[in-house]
């Protein structure tokens, strides 16, 4: 079975442009979550989609956003990036139902804003 | 913020076994303790969860207390590709809850020749 893809694997992008990444979760899961990793941070919550609808949000400004698609694909959009958005993007696809419910991650999106 | 308390440094000899703690006095009676690891600029990866009975799996052994406060994650025989952040987090396993995992600075585990 395959695992959860995200692409890119890196990006380099400069100050005020926008970037969309990609996550395609493991077949059969239907619900999409999304992280950002930065050395100061650590990992924190972005927000989660179910039946593309988007349950769950963390703290973050209004500038990071996100869909999903009928097919359980999710994208997540950054507009107007500022120089602290370059992390890890991590998206991580699980069941969410039964008891087990696991996260299962992707490798990754290297976002580096210059 | 996390619920989870843990060493932020461990070191441990190839082949031995490495035994990782992890505090979470305030857990609730429906969280699940969760294990993850994350090698470097890698994903997490999933290790292993329990509720309140010992668990065992291919990677790892989990022991959690009788009152569940805490937990100790064990792999038996540590090799150099063990060498990772440990993630202790706890959670309601039920996604009707939310899917939100909240990682604290989890353990860097050294395995060393």
């Amino acid at each position: 079975k395959a695992g959860v893809t995200q692409t890119p694997r890196y990006l380099i992008k400069t100050r005020g442009q926008q970037v969309t990444l990609s996550c395609s979760p493991i077949s059969g899961h239907r619900s999409v979550s999304w992280y950002q990793q930065t050395p100061g941070q650590g990992l924190q919550f972005l927000f989660e989609y179910f039946s593309e609808t988007q349950r769950n949000k963390g703290n973050f400004p209004g500038r990071f956003s996100g869909r999903q698609f009928s097919n359980s694909r999710s994208e997540m959009n950054v507009s107007t990036l500022e120089l602290g958005d370059s992390a890890l993007y991590l998206c991580a696809s699980s069941s969410r139902t039964g008891g087990k419910n696991i996260q299962y991650f992707g490798a990754g999106t290297r976002l580096s804003v210059l | 913020d996390a619920k989870t308390t843990q060493p932020p440094s461990m070191d441990c000899a190839e082949g031995r076994a490495a035994n990782l703690p992890c505090n979470h006095s305030t857990i609730s009676g429906n969280e699940y303790v969760y294990w993850y690891r994350q090698i470097h600029s890698q994903g997490p990866q999933y290790i292993i969860h329990g509720l309140k009975n010992n668990e065992t799996n291919e990677m790892a052994s989990l022991i959690i207390t009788e009152d569940r406060k805490s937990s100790t994650l064990i792999l038996p025989h540590a090799t150099l590709r063990d060498t990772a952040v440990y993630y202790c987090i706890v959670r309601v396993a039920s996604g009707e809850y939310g899917n939100k995992l909240v990682f604290g600075a989890g353990t860097i585990l050294r395995v060393k020749s």
